[in-house]
């Protein structure tokens, strides 16, 4: 799976758009990108997918580049509840495991 | 079930004894995954399962750590002799048979202490 590279922690404020960036450079023609949500004490869960341009969900949206090199997550007017840590994740669509990086860590303040 | 059970959800244990972690998958769910979280840490991947056979072994620590599962249900890790590094989020998923990427459902995991 190709390899990512994410900030390590974020801060924002409650009702302020959050955005997300991650670098893929090595993104292969038939890898997807996809952003798990992890909250404290809890396993992982999807939130989105995409492979180019733009994908929008009840949750966020996924900006991907012509390049594909790089996307970026964006949560719209977070809530203290998105608090959680971010992974992006890089490969095939029907790959049998996931590979999972040290994630970004997104802290909301009321 | 609705979702995939772990437990038990806390394990205090002592270094050099044996520990067993269960994982429930949800119900029709043919995939089956391990993996560990060290604190502050992303996933590390242990081992996948796909019915009761196990394709991908290649993220087993050691020999000390060994898996099994019965037919499409549950799995069990098995951590012998413990070490203070194995304390971790023991986190176990399931998938069915399509949605790959976007279909894990992750249990909340088994927060083993070796002391």
């Amino acid at each position: 799976l190709a390899k990512t590279t994410q900030p390590i922690s974020m801060d924002s404020y409650e009702g302020q758009e959050v955005n997300i960036t991650c670098s893929h450079n090595n993104i292969a023609t038939n890898d997807y990108i996809t952003w798990y949500q992890q909250f404290p004490s809890q396993g992982p869960r999807f939130i989105i997918q995409g492979y180019k341009t733009k994908v929008t969900n009840e949750v966020a949206s996924l900006f991907i580049p012509a390049d594909r090199k790089s996307s970026t997550l964006s949560l719209p007017r977070v809530s203290l509840s998105d608090t959680a840590v971010y992974y992006c994740l890089v490969g095939e669509d029907n790959t049998d495991k996931l590979i999972f990086g040290t994630g970004t860590r997104l802290q909301v303040f009321p | 079930g609705a979702g995939v059970s772990q437990s038990p959800s806390n394990k205090v244990t002592e270094k050099g004894k044996d520990v067993e972690l269960r994982c429930d998958p949800i119900s029709g769910h043919t995939a089956l995954y391990w993996y560990r979280q060290r604190l502050g840490q992303g996933l590390e991947f242990l081992i996948y399962f796909q019915g009761n056979s196990a394709p991908d072994k290649s993220g087993l620590p050691s020999d000390r750590f060994s898996a099994e599962r019965t037919g499409e249900s549950v799995s069990t890790l098995t951590i012998q002799r413990t070490q203070q590094e194995d304390s971790a989020v023991y986190l176990c998923a399931s998938r069915g048979v399509g949605n790959r990427v976007r279909g894990y459902t992750f249990g909340s995991g088994t927060r083993l202490t070796v002391v």
